[in-house]
């Protein structure tokens, strides 16, 4: 079946960086890309990027533009994103969701999510 | 960029209809999905292109999009409904090809 596991709660301080893995399994993990969705405490969803496993290409929401990097490492099946410059306001559950390569794309299967705390 | 409008919340009885809408710039156009979302939860897949159910998904969950609204209609609601659901779309629109979400709609049940 396919799984999606992230790696543990984080606490960072402002102006550190972060780097949260998702680990997939059950499916070709070059198959599908990989998103990253956040969610502040209380608040809705927002979408950071994603990208290709297959080919490393990356496309990043304008927000999160220079200051986010998604990469992945095939041979162990992890997608990876960083978030460097960090602010109280990045405090959010953060998710990697896959999507079918096709446009338009929809989540059907997302991790657990990771707790990022910036707090000084 | 595109904007995806939902109500903040939605209430109904057990047993009634609730229809939760997604309001966009001729919306229908576009490919919509859907999302639950409980507490503590990741969000969960329930309607995707509009109206198609993943399996697993029970048949009182249906969508339909036209003109400038979505709309994810629950037959016969049940309390374990009780929930954050969040419409979806993939916006080409633009030069930065991006996935917008609405506000989410925070479903009650009576």
């Amino acid at each position: 079946q396919v799984q999606l596991v992230q790696s543990g709660a984080e606490v960072k301080k402002p102006g550190a960086s972060v780097k949260v893995s998702c680990k997939a399994s059950g499916y070709t993990f070059t198959g599908y890309y990989m998103h990253w969705v956040r969610q502040a405490p209380g608040q809705g969803l927002e979408w950071m990027g994603r990208i290709n496993p297959n080919s490393g290409g990356t496309n990043y929401a304008q927000k999160f533009q220079g200051r986010v990097t998604m990469t992945r490492d095939t041979s162990i099946s992890t997608a990876y994103m960083e978030l460097s410059r960090l602010r109280s306001d990045d405090t959010a559950v953060y998710y990697c969701a896959r999507t079918v390569v096709a446009t338009p794309p929809h989540f059907d299967y997302w991790g657990q999510g990771t707790l990022v705390t910036v707090s000084s | 960029s595109y904007v995806l409008t939902q109500p903040p919340s939605v209430s109904v009885a057990p047993g009634k209809t609730a229809r939760i809408t997604c309001g966009g710039n001729n919306i229908g156009s576009k490919s919509v999905h859907w999302y639950q979302q409980k507490p503590g939860q990741a969000p969960v897949l329930v309607i995707y292109y509009d109206s198609d159910r993943p399996s697993g998904i029970p048949e009182r969950f249906s969508g339909s999009n036209s003109g400038n609204t979505a709309t994810l209609t629950i037959s016969r609601v049940e309390a374990g409904d009780e929930a954050d659901y969040y419409c979806q779309v993939w916006d080409s629109s633009s030069d930065h090809h991006d996935v917008v979400f609405g506000g989410g709609t925070k479903l009650t049940v009576l």
